[in-house]
């Protein structure tokens, strides 16, 4: 496989479920990003991770939760989810960003959450 | 502060005409620029990139745009469009010193009439 793979491709839950999201990147990145896409919205970067560390989360509720085991895994945990959350989770890789990376985001194909 | 405008949500052509998606952008110093594009229910791929090289930068499938510094633009053109560009584009700046961070336009969907 090459590229950046996310499954399930698509997940219907109820508020009260808990479920996960997974990204795996054949790339050889260092960096994976979540980032949440509503209908009718700009892309919303949710949490970075570099080199396994967490370097970013933009004020995401705690009912999503993310874990990097290494650079090419990157999983979001979800619990007592909210109907505003049904949206497109996309997961994104690049190399190491650094303070100045002009290196582009490989992303893969999504999870289409739907929240009942 | 960095920001990327795109300024049609909505872009209608003929199939073989030319596309022209515009972009202007802000920024305090020499960003990266960077078009994507997304097909229905499809993560983004990126067509080009601009890294402070030659201005005018070629892509995937025939795109290209042109950075204009003193208009900070970077409108992304084809010159015939084909009925498989039928999707949503994204203009995406990543500010100096910010760690790789993307900011993204509102998008443009595309579509492209037989």
């Amino acid at each position: 496989e090459t590229g950046v793979t996310q499954t399930p491709r698509h997940l219907v839950m109820g508020m009260t479920n808990k479920k996960s999201l997974k990204c795996e990147q054949h790339l050889g990145h260092n960096a994976m990003y979540w980032y949440k896409q509503s209908a009718k919205k700009p892309l919303e970067l949710m949490f970075v991770y570099n080199f396994k560390e967490q370097t970013e989360n933009n004020s995401v509720p705690s009912r999503f939760s993310p874990e990097c085991p290494n650079s090419s895994h990157l999983f979001l945990h979800l619990h007592t989810l909210q109907p505003e959350d049904s949206a497109l989770y996309l997961c994104a890789s690049s190399q190491d960003p650094g303070g100045n990376s002009n290196q582009p985001q490989h992303f893969g194909d999504g999870t289409r959450l739907s929240i009942l | 502060a960095q920001s990327v405008t795109q300024l049609d949500s909505h872009v209608s052509v003929s199939e073989g005409t030319p596309v022209l998606l515009r972009c202007n952008y802000s920024s305090s110093y020499s960003p990266s620029l960077f078009w994507y594009v997304q097909h229905p229910n499809k993560g983004l791929q990126l067509l080009l990139k601009y890294t402070s090289a030659a201005t005018l930068v070629k892509g995937i499938n025939g795109f290209e745009a042109e950075f204009k510094k003193s208009e900070t633009s970077f409108h992304l053109t084809k010159p015939s469009a084909h009925m498989s560009d039928a999707a949503e584009y994204f203009c995406v700046v990543t500010p100096y010193n910010q760690g790789g961070k993307l900011i993204f336009g509102q998008g443009t969907e595309l579509s492209v009439k037989p």
